[in-house]
């Protein structure tokens, strides 16, 4: 069984503050690491897909990094807004048919 | 209609019902998903088909029984469920099953088994 841990499990933001959360995952095995957006009552959608160590990724206030060393990747969120509460998932792959493992998830809220 | 859509998008069935989930993809992939979340656990890989094959298989129960009669639509067959079998399940497409491809997500399907 895959451990995929994301933390915190929630947490609460003001509008305008920038906040960041955390995926770890195993360090063997390592094919590629998925970033989601879940908005409550929508489809979860792509974020960013990270392959290489020390990749970073950036859309917008959302920026992604990446430690395929120690297992673990950062996901920022610069400026908070309203609109970018959701939860967000983490997926790590271990490559062949898409094994995705996906961790629960944090479930951010921003506070207008 | 655009990306992944899922029908129905709640079900109530008693145990002894049998039921279809219906997924269909309009963006051209080759490989399609089912995903079971149940309440406060993480999305559990179900099934991959890659161009209508079967490539993955969860240890899922045999009363879930997919099929996939092209590259464009899924369909989750249930029958004889349990109530523990209520969750959302989702499909999801990507344009290739291997890789770093990212996958596209339909709505979902509420299942609740009486």
């Amino acid at each position: 069984i895959l451990n995929v841990e994301q933390s915190p499990q929630s947490l609460h933001v003001q509008e305008g503050d920038s906040t960041n959360f955390t995926c770890s995952f195993p360090s063997s095995n390592f094919y590629a690491l998925h970033w989601y957006r879940w908005e409550t009552a929508k489809s979860p959608e792509a974020l960013f897909v990270m392959t290489l160590n020390g990749d970073e990724k950036k859309k917008g206030r959302i920026s992604a990094t990446l430690n395929t060393k120690e297992g673990y990747s950062y996901l920022y969120i610069k400026g908070s807004q309203p609109e970018d509460s959701a939860t967000y998932l983490c997926a790590y792959d271990a490559g062949g048919y898409q094994k995705v493992t996906f961790g629960t998830g944090t479930k951010l809220q921003v506070i207008p | 209609e655009t990306g992944v859509t899922q029908t129905p998008r709640h079900l109530v069935m008693g145990m002894t019902n049998k039921k279809s989930l219906k997924c269909e993809q309009h963006l051209g992939h080759n490989a399609m998903y089912w995903y079971k979340q149940s309440a406060k656990k993480p999305l559990e890989l179900m099934f991959v088909y890659s161009l209508e094959e079967r490539v993955e298989n969860n240890s899922v129960p045999s009363r879930f029984s997919p099929e996939c009669p092209n590259s464009s639509h899924l369909f989750l067959h249930l029958h004889t469920l349990q109530p523990e079998d209520s969750a959302l399940y989702l499909c999801a497409s990507s344009q290739d099953p291997q890789g770093n491809n990212e996958q596209y997500f339909g709505p979902g399907t509420r299942l609740t088994v009486t």
